[in-house]
């Protein structure tokens, strides 16, 4: 597609219940990169794939949570038994190589209640 | 322990005026600063950068300042217009532009400009 697609949009979860976020990254894009935005902050780096490798997973909270990228392209972050304090939008971005030139999606705005 | 810091939270500016937003980093190995555009329910979109080796860097109503010795940047927007309102973030990276990798990204100033 045109853009980096982040599926579901909106997603509430009860307290405890595991869930799978979604990332399409653009076609092509070798780097892929996960963030979480709480309310009224900036985003902050959860992870990085370069292809399928997981190159930093220095951002991720707790062993509750896991990405992966199988086949290097799209990617899929797991958060396991959810806490209200996961409650953020997750950010996804991609680029082609080396450089800055993220392109970011929507997001998903996680709720847990 | 915040390392790229916003210190304020928004800013309301009229229409044609300058726009100036502020940002301070305490990481002296920040090699790589960026600012990016964000507008409601969308994710952020890239503006404008600067590496470390400049002070200044222009690309058409934007500049970015870099002061390494204050460790402040500041994004100036002349004249700024009615769709320049949004929040922008300001970003920066300890590696080299073309290895890529992490960003860490300061909190965000809401600017407002009014018509």
């Amino acid at each position: 597609g045109a853009g980096v697609s982040q599926s579901p949009r909106y997603k509430v979860a009860k307290r405890g219940q595991d869930v799978a976020l979604r990332c399409d990254p653009i076609s092509g894009h070798v780097s892929l990169f996960w963030y979480q935005q709480a309310l009224g902050q900036g985003p902050e780096f959860l992870t990085y794939f370069q292809n399928e490798a997981q190159l930093d997973k220095s951002g991720l909270p707790s062993d509750r949570f896991f990405a992966e990228r199988p086949e290097g392209s799209v990617s899929t972050l797991k958060i396991q038994r959810t806490q209200q304090e996961d409650s953020a939008v997750y950010l996804c971005a991609s680029s082609f190589g080396g450089g800055y030139g993220y392109t970011f999606g929507s997001g998903t705005r996680l709720t847990v209640v | 322990d915040q390392q790229v810091k916003q210190n304020s939270p928004s800013l309301s500016v009229q229409e044609g005026r300058i726009s100036i937003l502020n940002c301070d980093y305490t990481n002296s190995m920040f090699d790589y600063f960026l600012w990016y555009k964000k507008y409601p329910a969308e994710g952020p979109t890239f503006l404008i950068s600067i590496s470390s080796i400049k002070d200044k860097n222009e690309d058409g109503r934007f500049t970015v300042f870099l002061n390494k010795s204050a460790k402040h940047l500041s994004l100036h927007i002349v004249p700024s217009q009615p769709g320049d309102s949004a929040v922008y973030f300001c970003a920066a990276s300890p590696t080299s532009y073309n290895q890529g990798g992490k960003l860490i990204f300061g909190q965000g100033t809401e600017l407002s400009v009014k018509p």
